[in-house]
């Protein structure tokens, strides 16, 4: 069974300070896509970063980057010059087209300290 | 980015009515959407997966007939909870699936739901 894994329940950062969230996966699939999810307190669910896993390049959306490690399954999130609107719930998620669904990990709380 | 618009935002009903959930693409094509839901301070729980045009896909221990699923259109699916008791009090979210990018969840608001 496919499953991830954030083993980080909460974390926190000073503000304009680095941090980074991390995330395992499981699977025996060869094609499959990664992702990363903010859930700020309104709750709305809004997409951070994508990663291919055919892509060997790690995906960067301007302060937001993964280190994505395929053979470790390993897909971190690295958030630099950290905002207090950072402050959120993040999860991590893997989709694989034979499951047609995402698999969501229990997700990381971080708060920003000003 | 691609818009999901999910209402109402927030719904307090007596137990035993039933409440109607909308999800709409505003800006794209959904062949499918997903309905979560989500406990306090937990992550998403899928309830159910539906295509358009076709009867909605239930997760396991999820019921179907109290969790009413339809996707009468590429733009709108809806959720009717009926017969809602207090348990079914909860954050329920809706997602779409973007046609060309298939892999591409999108997100609605949510709505918080409360039965009294």
């Amino acid at each position: 069974a496919q499953t991830v894994t954030q083993s980080q329940p909460e974390m926190s950062v000073q503000e304009a300070e680095t941090v980074t969230l991390s995330c395992t996966y499981d699977t025996s699939e060869n094609n499959y896509y990664l992702f990363w999810y903010k859930q700020p307190p309104s709750r709305q669910m809004i997409l951070v970063i994508r990663q291919e896993a055919y892509k060997q390049q790690n995906a960067t959306e301007n302060r937001f980057s993964v280190n994505f490690q395929k053979a470790a399954k390993s897909f971190s999130l690295k958030i630099s010059d950290s905002q207090l609107g950072d402050t959120a719930m993040y999860f991590c998620a893997f989709y694989a087209g034979n499951n047609r669904k995402l698999i969501w990990g229990l997700g990381t709380s971080l708060a920003v300290n000003p | 980015g691609a818009v999901v618009s999910q209402h109402p935002s927030r719904v307090i009903c007596k137990s035993g009515t039933s409440v109607k959930i909308e999800c709409r693409s505003l800006d794209f094509q959904a062949t499918t959407m997903f309905w979560y839901r989500q406990f306090p301070k937990k992550s998403l729980m899928l309830m159910a997966t539906s295509n358009e045009g076709s009867k909605a896909t239930y997760e396991q221990g999820v019921e179907k007939d109290k969790f009413l699923i339809n996707h009468a259109s590429l733009t709108l699916s809806t959720l009717t909870v009926t017969s809602a008791h207090p348990e079914d009090s909860s954050f329920y979210i809706c997602s779409a699936r973007e046609m060309v990018a298939k892999n591409i969840q999108y997100f609605g608001a949510g709505t918080r739901l409360s039965v009294l």
